[in-house]
């Protein structure tokens, strides 16, 4: 069974950078798995933030890159502000159009 | 504006049945693969099925597998995901996602099945 991995937390303070990661239980993260990522804040639905790597979805500011960092997907973050303030998923896609998201990172802004 | 609003959702015993809906407007339906997500209360979120854009072909995660079924009507625009002999834990928030680029594009706001008696 395919496992993806992400931290379940992860601090940064308020200008800072963060680079979120998405990794696989076995083998590596590449393009091959066109690897997401998207915004989640309590009670609210899911906002894409990045497909195909490293694409920004409409109306995402450019302080969110996706990029492959070894062997794994990441989602960095600069001029962290108070409002990133929210849980991130990655989902890789495993061919025949199936998804597999990872368990989410809890991002604090302090 | 692309719209995708679910519905359907509600309290059911262990072992009933619920038809989700998921009506779509603002695009052309019939060119899109759909997907269902859920999110058990504080859980995750976890990929349940998706659906190819003329109907011909759908996945399950294991978990739902023979007891969900995932079906479209492109003329009425709307996805459905039909669950059977649900159980305590497929108490979730159920999304229906828009595919674009093996990613989803856009989310439905989500509706609310609880599974207890």
């Amino acid at each position: 069974q395919t496992v993806v991995t992400q931290e379940p937390s992860f601090s940064v303070s308020p200008g800072g950078t963060v680079t979120l990661t998405c990794g696989l239980s076995s083998g590596s993260v590449s393009t091959s798995y066109y690897p997401s990522w998207y915004q989640q804040t309590p009670g609210q639905a899911p906002r894409t933030l990045i497909y195909s790597t490293n694409t920004r979805s409409s109306g995402v500011p450019d302080r969110f890159s996706g990029s492959i960092l070894g062997n794994k997907a990441a989602l960095t973050i600069t001029g962290a502000q108070a409002d990133d303030e929210s849980d991130y998923y990655c989902v890789l896609y495993m061919g025949s159009g199936n998804w597999v998201f990872g368990g989410g990172t809890k991002l604090t802004v302090l | 504006e692309v719209q995708l609003v679910e519905s359907g959702g509600g309290l059911v015993q262990p072992g009933g049945s619920l038809r989700l809906s998921c009506a779509a407007s603002g695009f052309t339906f019939s060119s899109y693969w759909m997907h269902w997500v859920r999110q058990a209360p504080g859980k995750g979120l976890v990929w349940v099925s998706r659906i190819n854009s003329d109907g011909s072909s759908t996945s399950y995660a294991d978990s739902v597998k023979g007891r969900f079924t995932i079906s479209r009507d492109n003329a009425k625009n709307t996805l459905y995901l039909q669950m059977n002999s649900l159980r305590a834990e497929d108490t979730a928030v159920y999304y229906c996602a828009r595919s674009n680029s093996h990613a989803a594009d856009y989310w439905g706001q989500g509706t609310l099945v609880t599974v207890s008696s």
